[in-house]
């Protein structure tokens, strides 16, 4: 049980493209989904709180019209990363809590999607 | 949000227990303790949680002491597959929001 699946898995894109990225939990609701980036040899950054119906949380220095986050559903979020450049090529990792299901606050993470941009 | 440190890297040899200590002194009453395990290009694995005492399951255990200001997870008899990243995160029911610290880069040799 909780399993969160991410899509596409890798993407490569041009610069100045919009890139997509889905993020389901496949066997459990999810109010709340986080996004995380991951540069190599780095641990992991917040980069927003997803709440679905309403808009996403935004952590201070990332910039909201770059990086689109919509919770449409219990079950989807999506990042999309707009006019995209290199430097945004990273590692993204969404995560999906389950609090109220176990004791404490337990996130379940996706697999990943690794972005480059050429 | 409670700040947790942790050892940058350890190395072990297979078949040996491994023991991670991440210290988080200023732990609200509402947090819980969850470790996670992270392999190149994955997403975090959730390994154990826990709010006090100790907390055992099929791959790890979980020591708290009373003043849960540290914690310690253990890896009994690791393998070279248990070569990964380790974190120690704290957060509350009523605070969905966890922020990673550097982790422990654990390199398990044969």
């Amino acid at each position: 049980g909780a399993v969160v699946s991410q899509h596409p898995s890798r993407v490569i894109c041009k610069s100045g493209t919009s890139v997509k990225i889905e993020c389901r939990s496949l066997d459990f609701q999810a109010t709340t989904m986080f996004w995380y980036r991951q540069f190599p040899k780095q641990s992991l950054m917040l980069m927003a709180t997803s709440n679905e119906g309403s808009k996403a949380t935004y952590e201070q220095g990332v910039e909201k019209d770059k990086f689109l986050i919509n919770h449409a559903s219990l079950t989807l979020s999506t990042l999309t990363v707009t006019s995209a450049h290199p430097e945004d090529s990273s590692f993204y990792i969404c995560s999906a809590g389950t609090s109220g299901v176990k004791p404490g606050n337990t996130q379940y993470f996706g697999p990943g999607t690794r972005l480059t941009v050429l | 949000l409670a700040k947790t440190t942790q050892p940058i890297s350890m190395d072990s040899y297979e078949g040996q227990e491994v023991n991670i200590t991440c210290s988080h002194n200023n732990i609200a009453t509402n947090d819980y303790i969850t470790w996670y395990q992270q392999f190149p290009s994955q997403g975090p694995r959730f390994i154990i949680q826990g709010y006090k005492t100790k907390v055992t399951n099929e791959v790890a255990s979980l020591f708290i002491p009373a003043d849960r200001k540290s914690s310690t997870l253990s890896l009994p008899r690791v393998s070279l597959s248990d070569t990964a990243v380790y974190y120690c995160l704290v957060g509350g029911p009523n605070t969905d929001k966890l922020i990673f610290g550097t982790g422990t880069r654990l390199q398990v040799f044969p």
